[in-house]
């Protein structure tokens, strides 16, 4: 398995522009997380799936972040409109659910200028 | 919000001493598990420890998990250069059929050769 995969690695956007970032998770995995890492506030949990339904979006930062999972290898987290304050490396991971360790995708650098 | 608090926020030693690294955390838990990070990469795992473990090993690391404190720790013996990298704590919550991982804010090793 090529691990969990994420697209595209860098994105550089303007303030206002909407942007979609996309997770292929692990075949057979059926919990996906989205997080989002900065200096300021390190690892934040964004939200989470379960068998493709989402279970906590809780971390989700405003009515401009959406998050979805139409089927078990694909989900989309989008950011419209965007701003500066945005910036940060978002990451995808998968694993088998309950008890079952972390597969990390090599995340999403987004710059919003 | 974060679970997790580790100490310290950053480590230096030579290469051959041991590193020691602890994560504190607010609620019930139902594993614990440690992650490095590289520069620029996601995130490994290291090793999972259950809340009803006290010590677990795996090649030259030691987990110790003191449930009535909400403290964990991380030994590296004989740490090695390569082994420069940040380390994160996260903690499980099961809730339904699925877990929610929460990591903490890291500690970053640097091993001098």
């Amino acid at each position: 398995d090529a691990g969990v995969i994420q697209s595209p690695r860098h994105e550089v956007t303007e303030m206002g522009q909407e942007v979609t970032l996309r997770c292929k998770p692990i075949s057979g995995h059926n919990s996906l997380f989205w997080y989002r890492q900065t200096m300021m506030r390190g690892l934040e949990l964004l939200i989470y799936f379960n068998n493709n339904v989402p279970i906590d979006d809780s971390g989700m930062p405003e009515d401009r972040f959406s998050a979805k999972m139409p089927n078990a290898s694909f989900s989309t987290l989008k950011i419209q409109p965007s701003e500066p304050r945005d910036s940060a490396v978002y990451f995808c991971a998968s694993s088998l659910g309950q008890g079952g360790k972390a597969f990390f995708g090599q995340g999403t650098r987004l710059t919003v200028v | 919000s974060q679970q997790g608090e580790e100490d310290p926020q950053a480590l230096s030693i030579q290469e051959g001493e041991n590193a020691t690294m602890n994560c504190s955390y607010k609620t019930s838990i139902n594993n614990l598990q440690w992650y490095r990070q590289n520069s620029g990469r996601g995130l490994v795992h290291l090793i999972l420890i259950r809340s009803n473990e006290r010590e677990k090993h795996s090649g030259r690391l030691r987990v110790t998990l003191d449930t009535s404190k909400k403290s964990s720790s991380l030994l590296i013996t004989a740490s090695r250069a390569a082994d420069t990298a940040s380390y994160f704590c996260a903690t499980e919550f099961w809730g339904g059929n699925t877990g929610k991982l929460i990591f903490g804010q890291g500690t970053t090793l640097q091993v001098k050769p």
